[in-house]
Parts: C-alpha cells; structure tokens; sequence
C-alpha cells in the first residue's frame, strides 16, 4: 500500500543545518513535495522534485530524491526561528491515476537559541 | 490577486446543528479538495472534486457533504452525524496531474461547544 513516513520533531540550533527526512513507499511516483505549515495557518508549498531528478537546490532550500531507496530529504541550511513550523512530505501517484496525494504526518521543526 | 479563500477563520456551533465551511479559489483550478487536521495530526481527505458537478469520497467522508455547482466554489457542510467534527479544515485545489501541487487556503477552526 502506499504510505509517506516522518519523524515527528526535529530538533536545530540557530545558525545550524536542519535535514528533515520522509520515505515513502510508491515508487512510480512521479513528483514528491515539500510543505511547510506555520501555528494555525494553511500550508505553503516550498518545493517540489521531479522523479527523474537527484537534487534540487532553491536558496537555503536544498532536496534531495534518493530512488533506491525511496527517501527524500529537505535540507534548509542556516536554520532561523522563522523556520518553526511543521513540515509536511507528499508524493503524486503515477500519471493521471486520480487527483489525490499521498501526505506524511509531518515534521514539527523546533528552533532552540 | 489569485489564491483561496476560506470563510469564517473560526467558527462555533452547538451539537447537533449543521454547519457549512466556505472555499472560493480564483486560480482556475478544475480539482479541489478538503481535508481535516486534528492537534498534532497529519492531513487526512475528506472530499475531492475533479471537475464541476462531480466530486468523489475521500478517506473520512462519513458525517459530511460537498456541493461543487460553480468551478470556484467546493462548500462543505459538517452534518450534526459526524461525531466529533471539532478540529481545522483545510480547502485545496489544484491543476490536475501529472504535477497536481495543491494550493491551500488559511482553514477554518471549527469547534463544537
């Protein structure tokens, strides 16, 4: 069946690195996604990968598509307390096979001092 | 500018009752979508529409209902069957695949009293 797997927390100094992780289980996935959800708000989509891509990099945003083993990482570098938030992995099922996408259960980003 | 709207940000009702969440999106987007978030939960799809005049069950339909008369409006009515309705609804819409990133707007907070 197909399933998206996160941690819940992820825990980051100021100034530091955070790489949050997500696997999933549908590997004719065509497009895998990144969202971010601010306290109480809607999600935003940051970035997105194509399949057929190994890395994609967007400012401080950097993803990386590991298709062997069907995991997929979101490193934000020079971590911010504007960075708090939960971030949310999502694939696309193969083409044209419905609308829906697979979401993970998020990743909440805590931002110590 | 395009984006969606969803209407009130938080609402209050008594058991029993009916009530129905406002979505208007003014991206021209044919597919459109609302989802439940509970407290520390993920995303899980209630309802889904390809196209105006159709819309199809998502995993946690029962105790809700959807309209979509008009391609810019997918209204969802919480029915006084859904046993526990308190919780943040979500409204997305899209493209359609292949890529199918969802565009959300800002929830409603509902919350049974």
């Amino acid at each position: 069946g197909e399933d998206v797997e996160q941690s819940l927390f992820l825990s980051v100094r100021e100034g530091d690195s955070s790489v949050i992780n997500c696997t999933y289980t549908d590997s004719s996935s065509t497009y895998l996604y990144w969202y971010k959800q601010e306290p109480g708000a809607g999600l935003q989509l940051l970035t997105y990968i194509f399949s057929n891509m190994d890395m994609k990099q967007d400012q401080r945003l950097t993803v990386l598509l590991n298709k062997k083993d069907k995991h997929l990482s979101l490193r934000i570098a020079d971590t911010q307390t504007g960075d708090s938030a939960i971030y949310f992995c999502a694939e696309s099922p193969p083409l044209y096979s419905n609308y829906q996408l697979i979401w993970g259960a998020g990743t909440k980003l805590i931002i110590k001092p | 500018d395009g984006g969606i709207t969803q209407s009130p940000k938080y609402l209050f009702r008594k058991e029993g009752q009916n009530v129905t969440l406002s979505c208007e999106q003014n991206l021209n987007h044919d597919a459109m979508y609302w989802y439940r978030q509970d407290p520390g939960q993920g995303l899980r799809l209630i309802y889904y529409s390809q196209i105006v005049n159709d819309f199809q069950k998502g995993d946690i339909a029962e105790g809700y209902s959807v309209s979509r008369e008009k391609k810019e409006s997918f209204p969802l009515t919480v029915t006084s069957a859904q046993k526990n309705p308190t919780a943040f609804y979500l409204c997305a819409s899209s493209i359609g695949p292949p890529g199918n990133e969802q565009f959300f707007g800002p929830g409603t907070r509902l919350t049974v009293l």
